[in-house]
């Protein structure tokens, strides 16, 4: 079965310089989800979308931003990177009108140097 | 204080044993899921409950909406159940709140 997929799986970038992340979801998912995890933290909610609109916002910074597009794939876009920005960055899609269960990405592992 | 409060935070295992993590909440919820992530950060979804009882291979997971509570059985645990095991709960306002996870060591 199609899962979401996550790219790229690693990213090294120098500070101050940006990111872009990509996840799509799961066939028929139309909501998406982003998380951040530190080294040895818990995972934390940035953001997520419900039919291309913005449908929650956590601590994400006003460095990121993200948007989901007409294919439900979802982008997050992250600049002036700081060194404290490196973690893994985890997907989620799951379907809100069906009320199903939601899949997370392999994630993306994201080191700042 | 924590939306999503688990217990215990660790736990270690013979091979063979029955095991049980704990989960309770404090907000209305829409559905509770049970997360594994193993070493190297892999996050897998086992189970999704709104009521009830599911059951998967040797794992289980029960709900008790009127307590808040949920809890997941491990039976006959295998060293490659070895894993942080996570809570998280969807609320009504479709927000996610997660548990700090039990890191669970199956010894052989």
């Amino acid at each position: 079965a199609a899962g979401v997929i996550q790219s790229p799986r690693h990213l090294i970038k120098e500070k101050r310089e940006t990111a872009t992340l990509k996840c799509y979801p799961i066939p028929r998912h139309d909501t998406v989800y982003w998380y951040q995890q530190g080294p040895g933290q818990d995972p934390q909610f940035l953001i997520s979308f419900y039919e291309k609109m913005q449908s929650d916002k956590g601590s994400i910074p006003d460095r990121f931003s993200a948007q989901q597009f007409s294919d439900y794939h979802s982008e997050l876009n992250m600049s002036s990177l700081e060194l404290g920005d490196s973690a893994l960055y985890f997907c989620a899609s799951s379907s809100w009108d069906r009320g199903s269960g939601y899949t997370f990405g392999s994630g993306t592992r994201l080191t700042v140097v | 204080k924590n939306e999503v409060e688990q217990s215990p935070q660790n736990l270690t295992a013979q091979e063979g044993e029955f095991i049980t993590i704990n989960c309770s909440y404090s907000v209305g919820i829409s559905a509770l899921h049970w997360l594994q992530q193993h070493p190297g950060g892999g996050i897998v979804s086992l189970f999704m409950l709104s009521s009830g009882k599911k059951k998967h291979g040797r794992l289980i997971a029960t709900i008790n909406i009127q307590e808040k509570h949920s809890s997941l059985h491990i039976t006959a645990s295998h060293p490659r159940d070895s894993a942080v095991y996570i809570c998280a709960v969807r609320s009504t306002g479709n927000q996610f709140y997660f548990g700090t996870g039990t890191s669970l060591t199956v010894i052989p």
